[in-house]
Order: C-alpha cells, then structure tokens, then sequence
C-alpha cells in the first residue's frame, strides 16, 4: 500500500529537549515537505526536499532542521524544542515537477500531534 | 506573491442541504488547483484537482469544483452533504515558479447537522 509513515504519531516533551519526527514514503517520490498545522493558519511549509541531499527552507523554518540521506526518509529535527512550537505536523510527498505523471498532488502522513511543555 | 483565501472559516449546514465552499486565489502565473479533505485525526487526502481542461471538475464523495479564471475561484460544491462529511477543508495551489511552491489556504470546517 502507497503510504507516508510519520512517528510519533503523539508526542509530549519538555522544553530544550531535542526530538526527531520519522517520516518515510513508498513511492519513490523524489519531493518532500514538513507542514505544521495550527489553528486559523491552515498549513505552513517548515522544509522541502526536492531530492536526496537537496532541502531547503519553507515559510516557517525557524527551530526546525532536516536532512535528506535517503531518498525515502525526511525526518524533521526539534535540536531545542520550545512551547511555541506546539502543534499538528504533517510530512508529505510527491512526485517530481519533470515526472511526466505529475500532477502535483501530494500525499499525506496521519500526523504528529506534538506538545511541548 | 501568490495567497488562497477562503472566506469561510466555518461553515455548519443541515443534512442533505447543499453546500458551498469558497476559495479564491491570487497569482500572476497560471496554476493548478486543489481541494484537499481533512477528517478527524487524520492527514489530509485529495478531493479533486483542476490542471487544464474542462472547467468543471468532478471529485470523490460527490463534491464537485469550478475554476473560474476571471474570478480567480475555485469554489467547492456538493448537492446534498451527508454527516461524513464534516470535516476540515483546504483549498491549495501550486504554481510552477522555478521550484513547485504549495500555498494552503487556512481552511473550511464544515459542520453537517442531522
């Protein structure tokens, strides 16, 4: 089955203490994207990965790294988690804009409910 | 700079009552469309999508949407809306700029009331 795997699905921590988001597709989609979704502000690009060893910063990056070894992984690293960074995440994938079955839909992990205290 | 509005930030409707959901955009390129379909505790998963072509485009669960070019919308529709329907709904855009940049709108909670 076609999927995006994020975990922890739910997460509660401290503040400053350093935490990573798993998120891994099926697809061999070469584009990957962290979201976090807050109240009133739909969704907010934090990275993108259009391909291995190739990111870069959406509209909200602050406090957030990732990395991009495998084609398959993008997982997102809190170094020093801070309470404002409280909220809904989502990892998803596509295929990329040269794939000549691209659409541009992407696909989306359940999410990550993350607290931090 | 591109932006999505939708109007409605909340949207509660009686069963079997119509519905429409409005989205707007702004961009100075041409874009793809998107209505995304979020439920309870889950990701978010594609309703329908316009490219190119026919106007009117028809999704899953018997939503439909028109662009409208000169308006700058692509409002989301369904005849008679059932209680699985509530959800939280997103209107995104991509618009093809050297990379694909994906711009979310902040999102309709439709509220079916039986």
């Amino acid at each position: 089955e076609a999927q995006v795997t994020q975990n922890p699905r739910y997460l509660i921590t401290v503040t400053g203490k350093k935490l990573t988001v798993t998120c891994s597709q099926n697809m061999n989609h070469e584009y990957m994207s962290w979201y976090r979704q807050d109240p009133g502000l739909g969704l907010r690009q934090i990275y993108y990965s259009m391909n291995v060893e190739v990111t870069d910063k959406g509209d909200v990056p602050e406090g957030y790294k990732v990395s991009r070894k495998e084609k398959r992984n993008f997982p997102l690293i809190l170094e020093s988690p801070s309470p404002n960074q409280t909220s809904l995440y989502f990892c998803a994938s596509r295929l990329s804009r040269a794939a000549r079955s691209n659409t541009g839909e992407l696909f989306f992990g359940e999410g990550s409910r993350l607290t931090v205290l | 700079a591109q932006s999505v509005t939708q109007l409605d930030s909340q949207v509660p409707v009686f069963e079997e009552a119509p519905v429409e959901l409005r989205c707007n955009y702004s961009s100075s390129v041409s874009v793809y469309l998107f209505w995304y379909v979020q439920y309870p505790n889950q990701g978010l998963q594609l309703l329908l999508k316009y490219l190119s072509g026919s106007t009117l485009v028809k999704g899953i669960n018997g939503f439909e949407a028109e662009f409208n070019k000169s308006q700058t919308s692509f409002h989301l529709r369904k005849p008679s809306v059932h209680i699985s329907d509530t959800a939280e709904y997103f209107c995104a855009v991509i618009t093809p700029s050297p990379y694909d940049t994906v711009i979310f709108g902040p999102g309709t909670s439709l509220s079916v009331i039986p």
